[in-house]
């Protein structure tokens, strides 16, 4: 119940193309879902977050689709960059402690 | 925007003694914070949830004595890493409680015990 999955593992992406990373999770508590961005050696930077009272949000290139019936949601990265390759993790939480999907290590191509 | 500032970014020591890492909230008050461990390629493993003035609450199968958690103030939590063996090599990472559900993580601390 305390697990969120993330796919695919890795992905390569062409430049100009679209990033999907997908996740899913059990426990219907969790309340808040956040994405992060880790680079090599560094800690989780927040990317964008959603609450479940919406289906989707949109900040600049980045885009949380929301499913609650399913309990899933995504990220999608737009007119993806090479300056985007990094690990990017989904998360859910329902009282401050963060349950961390697997990471999905991103590379776009130049 | 809140930061949160992790001391040091890498640590290189000798198997058998303790290594201390530092977790300290630079513009706010951080009553909550969190430690995680990450292994290559990994994602982030909770490990311990340390709060000011109290005892840190231990994950399950986190060796508590191993890995001594303290928050004596607002601003500030170590993680000391007792008797370290090359097993403990890892990235730490520290997290704090930054508003509604904000949560800010520090940079991370490089451990490699040789």
């Amino acid at each position: 119940q305390q697990q969120v999955k993330q796919s695919p593992q890795s992905l390569i992406v062409q430049k100009g193309g679209i990033s999907i990373i997908n996740c899913a999770y059990e426990n219907t508590a969790f309340d808040y879902f956040p994405w992060y961005q880790q680079f090599p050696g560094k800690g989780p930077a927040l990317l964008i977050a959603i609450r479940p009272d919406v289906s989707e949000k949109k900040e600049g290139r980045f885009t949380i689709s929301f499913n609650k019936s399913a309990k899933q949601f995504s990220l999608h990265i737009m007119d993806s960059q090479p300056g985007d390759s990094a690990t990017y993790f989904c998360a859910a939480s329902g009282t401050y402690k963060y349950i961390f999907g697997t990471g999905t290590r991103l590379k776009v191509l130049a | 925007g809140a930061v949160v500032s992790q001391h040091p970014s890498w640590v290189i020591c000798k198997s058998g003694t303790s290594v201390k890492i530092e977790c300290r909230s630079l513009d706010f008050q951080a009553t909550t914070m969190f430690w995680y461990r990450q292994f290559p390629k990994q994602s982030l493993m909770l490990m311990a949830t340390s709060n000011e003035g109290s005892k840190a609450t231990y994950e399950q199968g986190v060796e508590k004595d191993k890995f001594l958690i303290n928050h004596a103030s607002l601003t500030l939590s170590t993680l000391t890493v007792t008797s370290a063996h090359p097993e403990d090599s890892s990235f730490y990472i520290c997290s704090a409680i930054t508003g509604p559900y904000g949560y800010t993580f520090g940079s991370g601390t490089r451990l490699t015990v040789v």
